[in-house]
């Protein structure tokens, strides 16, 4: 099993839509997650971190299931602006293993 | 948060050359990293550089092919030595601590390898 998996997508939505990506991870012993966002030829930026069991901000919600060991992120009311490839981040003690990402691609 | 600068932005390299990427950073930080980032693939953690001792590199690779400078609180350097063009990538440097904080990227050097 991979450390950090993601479905590479494209998610095509229509805007206005709701659309969730889900993020597994291998290692049960990793406290913290986060959520990249990278446009196409441009480096990640944070979008949301996930300490307990979930975070929200504004139309976007991160959600923990350590039961499962996933991380997911929804994303309510989609914009064409949201269109993006969104990386979950896993660090576990020195290590900080990136998923591949999930291209999202929201359409008029 | 930081603002961070990189040169080249992009190059075009022969095979067997070798490239230096900059990395400025607007503000004192202790850990530096450098990444790499292959077509269509995720972020590739090559080594972290902290100033004042050696860089730490990941597995896979060597301090031979992906020399590191860290001679001060703001600045790093990142060599591709002997390129070829399985070295094709972006290169992004980062500060901040990624294990628990956000991380801060630079705009990426984008390497062409012919």
């Amino acid at each position: 099993r991979k450390e950090v998996e993601q479905d590479p997508g494209p998610f095509n939505v229509p805007e206005g839509a709701t659309v969730a990506f889900n993020c597994t991870y291998s290692n049960s012993a990793s406290q913290s997650f986060f959520w990249y966002r990278q446009d196409c030829r441009k480096e990640p930026k944070l979008l949301m971190s996930v300490y307990s069991s979930g975070n929200e901000d504004g139309r976007f919600t991160a959600q923990l299931n350590r039961a499962s060991q996933y991380i997911s992120l929804l994303i309510r009311d989609s914009k064409l602006s949201d269109s993006a490839t969104y990386l979950c981040v896993v660090p576990l003690y020195q290590k900080v293993t990136f998923g591949t990402g999930t291209k999202l691609q929201v359409i008029p | 948060s930081a603002v961070i600068s990189q040169k080249p932005s992009r190059d075009i390299c022969q095979r067997g050359t070798s490239l230096t990427i900059q990395c400025q950073v607007d503000s004192q930080v202790t850990m530096m990293f450098w990444y790499r980032q292959q077509p269509g693939q995720s972020l590739t953690l090559i080594a972290t550089a902290n100033q004042g001792s050696e860089a730490t590199y990941e597995s896979g690779f060597v301090i031979d092919k992906f020399p590191i400078s860290r001679p001060n609180l703001t600045f790093s350097t990142l060599t591709v030595s002997n390129m070829s063009p399985e070295d094709s990538s972006i290169y992004l440097c980062s500060v901040g601590d990624p294990r628990v904080d956000e991380q801060f990227f630079g705009p990426g050097t984008r390497l062409t390898v012919l």
